[in-house]
């Protein structure tokens, strides 16, 4: 079975631009969860998408939102970049059902690194 | 409030010792509880989970974690480290009641000697 797909891999942009960063999950996991990994902050968590609606929310501000789509794709996006969005962007996916712990193990995919200058 | 603490931010140790990365958690409610792997450049890695049972967690690449409840722990051991294990660990813990979501300790690095 593939395992979490995540485009581009690596990314510049400049102060101000937006980005939108792809996923897609395992086959058959219908949720998305999407974290920021930075040296400082390690990782933090920033939302989590199940059936195309936003499910949970990390203390992240309005400039980062994303979407999930039928198939269970996912993309996020980061308005009006900063530098300090300059991290690795991490995507999981998991079964969605809430009654047993498999909700919470989560399979990572590569990693989307962007850099802002 | 969660929350996830790996005393340790690296550690060296020689090929063919053993090995044992710490994690403390913090938790009102049934913890489940995960170590994953990252590999510069790469994403992570799920090693092994505990969920309920058997406190002695068995993963993949030989590795193991042992849950203890009074002492708030899920330390992961290795018997004999390899140079390939050379790596940042990360511990998770999560609840089904309220936020879907891991919290993760901050990471230990790992530098295997020859």
């Amino acid at each position: 079975k593939a395992g979490v797909t995540q485009t581009p891999r690596y990314l510049i942009k400049t102060r101000g631009q937006q980005v939108t960063l792809s996923c897609s999950p395992i086959s058959g996991h219908r949720s998305v969860s999407w974290y920021q990994q930075t040296p400082g902050q390690g990782l933090q968590f920033l939302f989590e998408y199940f059936s195309e609606t936003q499910r949970n929310k990390g203390n992240f501000p309005g400039r980062f939102s994303g979407r999930q789509f039928s198939n269970s794709r996912s993309e996020m996006n980061v308005s009006t970049l900063e530098l300090g969005d300059s991290a690795l962007y991490l995507c999981a996916s998991s079964l969605a059902s809430r009654t047993s712990g498999l909700a919470l193990e989560q399979y990572f995919g590569p990693g989307t690194r962007l850099t802002v200058t | 409030a969660q929350s996830v603490t790996q005393p340790d931010i690296h550690i060296t140790v020689s090929e063919g010792a053993s090995l044992e990365l710490r994690c403390n958690y913090s938790y009102g409610a049934t913890p489940y509880l995960f170590w994953y792997v990252q590999s510069p450049g790469q994403g992570l890695q799920l090693l092994l989970k505990y969920f309920s049972g058997d406190t002695l967690v068995q993963g993949i690449k030989g590795f193991e974690a042992e849950f203890k409840r009074s002492q708030s722990s899920f330390n992961l051991r290795k018997p004999s480290v390899h140079w390939s294990d050379a790596a940042e660990y990360f511990c998770a813990v999560g609840a089904l009641t309220g936020a879907n979501n891991l919290f993760f300790g901050t990471g230990t690095r790992l530098t295997v000697i020859p």
